[in-house]
């Protein structure tokens, strides 16, 4: 079965310090794998995806993800984390092999960055 | 995104009552989708569409019904709301890429709350 999990509902990291969201994936093949930021009030945002090619993708405002295939995941990263980066952030995967037309979403990961 | 709308932005209803959520998008796509989003479980996919005459069930959709009225409009009808339907509703759109490589692009969303 496909399946994307989000293991921390919450990530805390203070401003100026890196941060890390964590994702991993269950996907019988080769997966697509996307991520999303909620900010309050509003519908999912496109960060960034990984169909392809580099393993290191970069996305929008200085996101960055890692696909590593051996460990089944794909975590969101940033050098520098803003105040502004507080959001929910939601990975999600397509399996390409059995039905690419649906996403899995995972639960989501609240990230905090303080002053 | 301003070009995917959904309205209400917000309805209360209560139990028995019928209600139809509506969305719009102008980024001419021809995929759409619509979600529902409760808290700790991220988004499920409740139906999809690929084009007026392609409507398609998702993972949930049992309480739920779609009409595609025209490319740019996807409604969403509970027959009869109940309260575990209470959520975050999000239309979303993609292109037609046709092997799962699409990007989604999501409206503000529509919190409903059946009483």
């Amino acid at each position: 079965a496909q399946s994307v999990a989000q293991p921390e509902d919450q990530v805390n990291v203070a401003e100026g310090n890196p941060l890390t969201v964590k994702c991993t994936y269950s996907v019988s093949g080769n997966p697509y794998l996307f991520w999303y930021v909620q900010y309050p009030n509003r519908g999912l945002q496109f960060l960034l995806k990984y169909i392809t090619g580099d393993n290191l993708v970069k996305g929008s405002y200085g996101f960055e993800a890692e696909f590593n295939k051996s460990q089944t995941s794909f975590h969101l990263k940033k050098p520098s984390a803003l105040v502004s980066d507080s959001a929910l952030y939601f990975c999600a995967v397509r399996d390409p092999m059995h039905n690419f037309n649906k996403f899995y979403f995972g639960s989501g990961t609240k990230l905090n960055v303080k002053p | 995104d301003a070009d995917v709308t959904q309205t209400p932005r917000n309805r209360i209803t209560k139990t028995g009552k019928r209600i139809m959520l509506e969305c719009s998008q102008t980024k001419g796509h021809d995929r759409m989708y619509w979600y529902r989003q409760d808290p700790g479980l991220g988004l499920r996919l409740i139906y999809y569409s690929f084009d007026v005459k392609d409507i398609n069930k998702g993972e949930i959709s049992d309480g739920y019904s779609v009409s595609r009225q025209a490319q740019a409009k996807f409604s969403l009808s509970l027959e009869s709301a109940i309260p575990n339907q209470t959520a975050l509703y999000f239309c979303a759109t993609s292109d037609d890429s046709g092997v799962g490589t699409d990007t989604q692009y999501f409206g503000p969303g529509t919190r409903l709350t059946v009483l």
